[in-house]
């Protein structure tokens, strides 16, 4: 069974650089099949989709945050990786991962999130 | 870019009661790429609908989904308790992903 799995720091301080990591368990990251994305929810709020990648390197970012965003994979360690930088206050949020697929391109498997709070 | 507009914001019902959800799209759309979440408190989104009309894998078939063009819907039959959560619609258009703003069904 697909699992995903975010971690990164819980704090990080305004101007600096979150980073966060998606590890893919029970499926593999290389899959001709598959975008992998990340979403985030500020607190109280809805849903907004950063950016999603698929591994051949194809990439897609939302243009509201495309010049601080970099997504990554990793295929040899089954990971997905997320750089936002700099960082305020309004990039507070739980971050999710989440498989997409190539033919629907709906989000059929999400991790549980993790919360990041951008604070000095 | 692409604008889903989801209505009403909040919806009050009870338990056994029909749900009428709509995600009205701000231009046509191709409704293989539209789909609807459920998102319980402190929970991950989950996929409830996927091509507008598709069931997801293990959803109860008290979920439905309909529509085409501009206007589509997401009807809950008759609500269970763990039917009332917040619901989003989502549509993939031009490499980009786009999400509602979301329904919440709540308790009367």
């Amino acid at each position: 069974q697909l699992q995903l799995q975010e971690s990164g720091p819980g704090l990080v301080k305004p101007s600096e650089t979150l980073s966060l990591t998606c590890t893919v368990s029970g499926g593999a990251i290389s899959s001709s099949s598959y975008y992998w994305g990340w979403i985030r929810q500020p607190p109280g709020k809805g849903l907004e989709w950063i950016g999603s990648m698929h591994y051949s390197g194809s990439t897609y970012y939302n243009p509201s945050l495309k010049s601080r965003v970099t997504m990554s994979v990793d295929t040899s360690n089954n990971h997905l990786s997320l750089k936002l930088s700099p960082v305020t206050a309004a990039d507070t949020a739980v971050y999710y991962c989440a498989r997409q697929t190539t033919f629907y391109y709906c989000m059929d498997v999400w991790g549980k999130g993790t919360t990041v709070t951008v604070s000095s | 870019e692409i604008v889903l507009t989801q209505s009403p914001g909040t919806l009050s019902l009870s338990p056994g009661e029909r749900a009428t959800l709509s995600c009205r799209a701000s231009q046509s759309v191709s409704s293989t790429y539209l789909a609807w979440y459920q998102q319980k408190p402190g929970q991950a989104p989950r996929l409830l609908i996927y091509g507008a009309s598709s069931r997801a894998t293990g959803i109860p078939d008290r979920f439905s989904g309909s529509g085409s063009g501009t206007d589509f819907t997401l009807t809950i039959s008759r609500l269970e308790p763990e039917d009332f959560a917040v619901y989003y619609c989502q549509h993939y258009g031009s490499s980009l992903w786009t999400f509602g703003q979301g329904t919440r069904v709540e308790i009367k």
